[in-house]
């Protein structure tokens, strides 16, 4: 199975500030990857799919980046609705397999 | 609009068996390319990918849970049943059946149900 290392595992921002978070994969996936959020207690949230596609109605300060082993979510001007938790997931081949999360608070 | 919801019991008992209903509307699967895939997660924990039904009836599933794990769909009803076998503690989770459509939006899992909470516990 490939595996999907995310870091950091959790991250303290202020409201404006850059935040980035990371999704490598054991081997090449292409762009087969997206991101999510997920807040406590609700399902989560498509944000990105094709490694750098923004979901529809997904504020555009969230993007991503990356092919092949290395992904990037980038958070432009972190705002207070943007706590919660992170995930990536790639959908290259079964088992479909996450990242380990990355929670982010805001200071 | 696409929606999904998850239903069944709330506690199972040790080495019982799991049925869950997703119940969806807002597309049918026996479009081609559609399917919906069922996913999990523990307390505190990250998020698991179980299994996957297709509109051809296609279907995949984890390797560590395979052997305990079934998927069907009743087009008719616009259903997805997942069956789990001889549940364990550690199965505790919220389980979320998923819409994903092949070719669209990179074949990501785009809407979610609500999921729902199952415990096992004697």
């Amino acid at each position: 199975a490939i595996q999907m290392t995310q870091s950091p595992s959790s991250l303290s921002a202020s409201v404006g500030d850059r935040v980035s978070i990371t999704c490598r994969a054991s081997e090449g996936i292409r762009d087969d990857l997206a991101w999510y959020q997920q807040k406590p207690g609700t399902a989560p949230k498509l944000l990105i799919h094709s490694a750098s596609s923004l979901e529809s109605g997904v504020p555009s300060r969230f993007s991503g980046t990356g092919s092949g082993t290395d992904f990037t979510l980038t958070i432009s001007s972190l705002q207070p609705e943007d706590f919660g938790t992170y995930f990536c997931l790639q959908d290259y081949n079964y088992p479909l397999t996450f990242g380990g999360g990355t929670k982010v608070e805001i200071k | 609009q696409i929606t999904l919801k998850e239903s069944g019991p709330t506690l199972v008992k040790p080495t019982q068996t799991l049925t869950l209903t997703c119940t969806f509307s807002g597309f049918s699967l026996s479009t081609s390319a559609v399917g919906v895939g069922w996913f999990r997660q523990p307390p505190g924990k990250a998020l698991e990918w179980l299994g996957l039904i297709y509109w051809d009836d296609d279907k995949r599933y984890s390797p560590s849970l395979k052997n305990r794990l079934t998927i069907t769909k009743d087009t008719s009803k616009n259903q997805v049943v997942l069956t789990m076998a001889n549940m364990n503690p550690v199965d505790t989770a919220t389980y979320y059946c998923v819409h994903r459509e092949d070719g669209y939006k990179g074949s990501a899992f785009d809407v979610w149900g609500q999921g729902t909470m199952v415990t096992v516990s004697s």
